[in-house]
């Protein structure tokens, strides 16, 4: 049973370039968060999605981010015109029901460095 | 707002030694759950311990165990019998009952497991 997959690892962009971050659930997920880890720093909540839906994007920059889980596909992360500043671990992570206390399981991470 | 709060940013423990990180948490409501999470050099965030803030008995795992003090907001996480294999970044979690897995993280202990 494959666990969550993100892709790419690792990305480099320039400044200005767009930035997309794609993860798989677990096979029987149907809930999706992602999670920002900056240098030094703990994980910060961003975006909790569902199947072609929002629930809480309370964590999420107004601009240039966007997240999205389609009906079919993984979900995407999209960082538009990148700044430094958004160089960082972005984790996705899954759960089967999105109840409070439920075990939800990260994925390893995808490393975008912005130059 | 709910905050963790980690006050050792650093620890280091011998081989076979037992070591306890530390773990506050600042909130009004009373149902919540408590994590510590793992992040090793490879840095995947696994779940190390879970605990539910209606249960008295403090969870264990192997030989991993929590002191939750519900009263002093305390949630220490002891590891026994420490392997160098333990060595990570150790992270504190909190989520509410009631808002799906969205997570707040303290900002980790590193922890080093010396010979």
């Amino acid at each position: 049973n494959a666990g969550v997959m993100q892709n790419p690892r690792h990305l480099v962009r320039r400044r200005g370039q767009e930035a997309r971050l794609r993860c798989s659930p677990m096979k029987g997920h149907s809930h999706v968060y992602w999670y920002r880890q900056l240098p030094e720093e703990g994980l910060k909540f961003m975006v909790y999605l569902q199947k072609e839906n929002i629930i809480d994007e309370s964590g999420m920059p107004k601009e240039r981010f966007s997240a999205e889980f389609p009906k079919e596909g993984p979900s995407i992360l999209r960082i538009q015109q990148v700044v430094r500043g958004d160089s960082a671990a972005y984790f996705c992570a899954s759960s089967p029901q999105g109840v409070s206390g439920n075990t939800i399981y990260f994925g390893e991470g995808s490393w975008l460095t912005v130059v | 707002a709910q905050t963790v709060t980690q006050s050792q940013p650093e620890m280091s423990v011998q081989e076979a030694e037992t070591v306890t990180l530390s773990c506050t948490y600042d909130t009004s409501e009373n149902n919540y759950y408590l994590f510590w999470y793992k992040q090793p050099p490879s840095r995947q965030m696994i779940l190390v311990i879970r605990q539910e803030a209606y249960k008295q008995q403090n969870a264990t795992e192997n030989r991993f165990s929590v002191n939750f003090q519900k009263a002093a907001k305390s949630f220490s996480l002891k590891i026994s019998d420490s392997q160098l294999g333990d060595t990570a970044m150790y992270f504190c979690a909190f989520v509410n009952t009631g808002t799906a897995s969205k997570l707040t993280f303290g900002t980790g202990t590193r922890l080093q497991v010396t010979l």
